[in-house]
């Protein structure tokens, strides 16, 4: 599976958007994104993938460049509860039981 | 619908014993995968069940660990015998088995400490 860069950590004011990159620049055709998050003592929580297409989901949109090296997790009015480690990953689907390859992530620290 | 239940939630055991640690995955899943976090590190993925067969067992650290799917439903991760570094948060997570990009749906995770 193709290796995902993030940055460590990030703020955002609450209510407003937070937008969370990730790199994958060494991503293969059959490679969608996934991203998951881990709320403190909890197990981690997919949160939306997608292959070419920008996707939209209750809980965030993803944004997917149009050559794939890269995308954006939208969460559009950010929360106290959304703090969180966001995790982007890239995984085939070829076999949908592949395991998830987690990085660091990214700490996302809402703030009032 | 039910989610992914582990049990227990906490264990605190002495070096040297054994611990047990049993997950429920989503009714109907086939794929069960056991992953674990040991402390400052990433999460990291120890095996992968397809219904009561071991599908992939390459990130189990070493034979002290054993995991186990009678009948393909409830699966176990025994610990024999536990050592310091094996202290950690472990996560179970379930699948349903078909072709496609399926989502893995977390448990709350199993913390162990060994002292």
């Amino acid at each position: 599976d193709a290796k995902t860069t993030q940055p460590p950590s990030m703020d955002c004011a609450e209510g407003r958007a937070a937008n969370l990159p990730c790199n994958h620049s060494t991503i293969s055709g059959n490679e969608y994104v996934y991203w998951y998050r881990q709320i403190h003592s909890q197990g981690p929580q997919y949160i939306i993938h997608g292959l070419k297409n920008n996707e939209t989901n209750e809980m965030a949109s993803l944004i997917i460049t149009e050559d794939r090296k890269s995308s954006t997790l939208i969460l559009p009015h950010a929360t106290l509860r959304d703090t969180a480690v966001y995790y982007c990953i890239v995984r085939a689907s070829s076999n949908a039981g592949n395991m998830l390859t987690f990085g660091g992530g990214t700490r996302l620290m809402v703030k009032p | 619908e039910a989610g992914v239940t582990q049990f227990p939630s906490h264990s605190v055991i002495e070096k040297g014993q054994t611990v047990t640690l049993r997950c429920d995955p989503i009714s109907g899943h086939d794929n069960l995968y056991w992953y674990r976090r040991v402390m400052g590190k990433e999460i990291k993925f120890l095996l992968h069940f397809v219904k009561e067969s071991k599908q992939d067992e390459s990130g189990m650290p070493n034979n002290r660990f054993l995991a186990e799917r009678t009948g393909g439903t409830y699966s176990t991760l025994k610990v024999q015998p536990a050592e310091l570094e094996d202290s950690g948060v472990y996560f179970c997570a379930s699948s349903p088995q078909s072709g496609g990009p399926y989502e893995q749906y977390f448990g709350p995770g199993t913390r162990l400490t060994v002292t």
